[in-house]
């Protein structure tokens, strides 16, 4: 069985500051890990995912994520949070041999001014 | 407008009554997913389409439900006999196997679903 845990329902990070979203997972295969934002009213977007290779991944918008395989997380992170950012995040995986995505439960990102 | 469509955006109906969903893909696009989405959770996987073929389908996935994808584009999602634990938001997901975009899936607005 694969999964994955947000841990943090919310993270308020002030406009400029850096901001860091918690992932971890688990999975019996190779992972394959997502992110995904969900703006009010809108459809979930893709931002990045790491299928193979260096463990930092640039996405959309100037987002990134480290995979860590010793610590099975994948957290993402942005430099410098805009006002803009502040959404719905979900972190996903699924095992390499396989189409099933899981995610998980939603990170709320408010990016205050 | 070329991403995911999917009709109708909301659908009320009684519980007892069958329903049907739509998903239009991205045109190239061969594989197509469903999820099932509730207030404060994740999307959950329901089944995936490889062209026309399912090829992985969940334990969510109650013998009142069925998905079909007849000619490897659009997909249908029916729900028979609806219950009230089937109120939810239905998102249906479409990617390219290979290429650049490999493992993105790119989601419709879904459709929400409101059994009384």
């Amino acid at each position: 069985a694969q999964s994955v845990a947000q841990p943090e329902d919310q993270v308020n990070v002030a406009e400029g500051n850096p901001l860091t979203v918690k992932c971890t997972y688990s999975v019996s295969g190779n992972p394959y890990l997502f992110w995904y934002v969900q703006y009010p009213n809108r459809g979930l977007q893709f931002l990045l995912k790491y299928i193979t290779g260096d463990n930092l991944v640039k996405g959309s918008y100037g987002f990134e994520a480290e995979f860590n395989k010793s610590q099975t997380s994948f957290h993402l992170k942005k430099p410098s949070a805009l006002v803009s950012d502040s959404a719905l995040y979900f972190c996903a995986v699924r095992d390499g041999g396989y189409q099933k995505v899981t995610f998980g439960i939603g990170t709320k990102l408010q990016v205050i001014p | 407008d070329t991403g995911v469509s999917q009709n109708p955006r909301h659908k009320i109906t009684k519980r007892g009554q069958n329903v049907t969903f739509r998903c239009d893909p991205i045109s190239e696009h061969n594989r197509l997913y469903w999820y099932r989405q509730t207030l404060g959770q994740g999307p959950e996987f329901l089944t995936y389409f490889q062209n026309e073929a399912q090829l992985e389908k969940s334990r969510l996935l109650s013998d009142r439900f069925s998905a079909e994808r007849p000619k490897g584009s659009f997909s249908t999602l029916e729900i028979q006999r609806t219950e009230q634990g089937d109120s939810a938001m239905y998102l249906c997901a479409s990617s390219l196997s290979g290429g650049r975009s490999h493992n993105e899936q790119f989601f419709g607005p879904g459709t929400r679903l409101t059994v009384l």
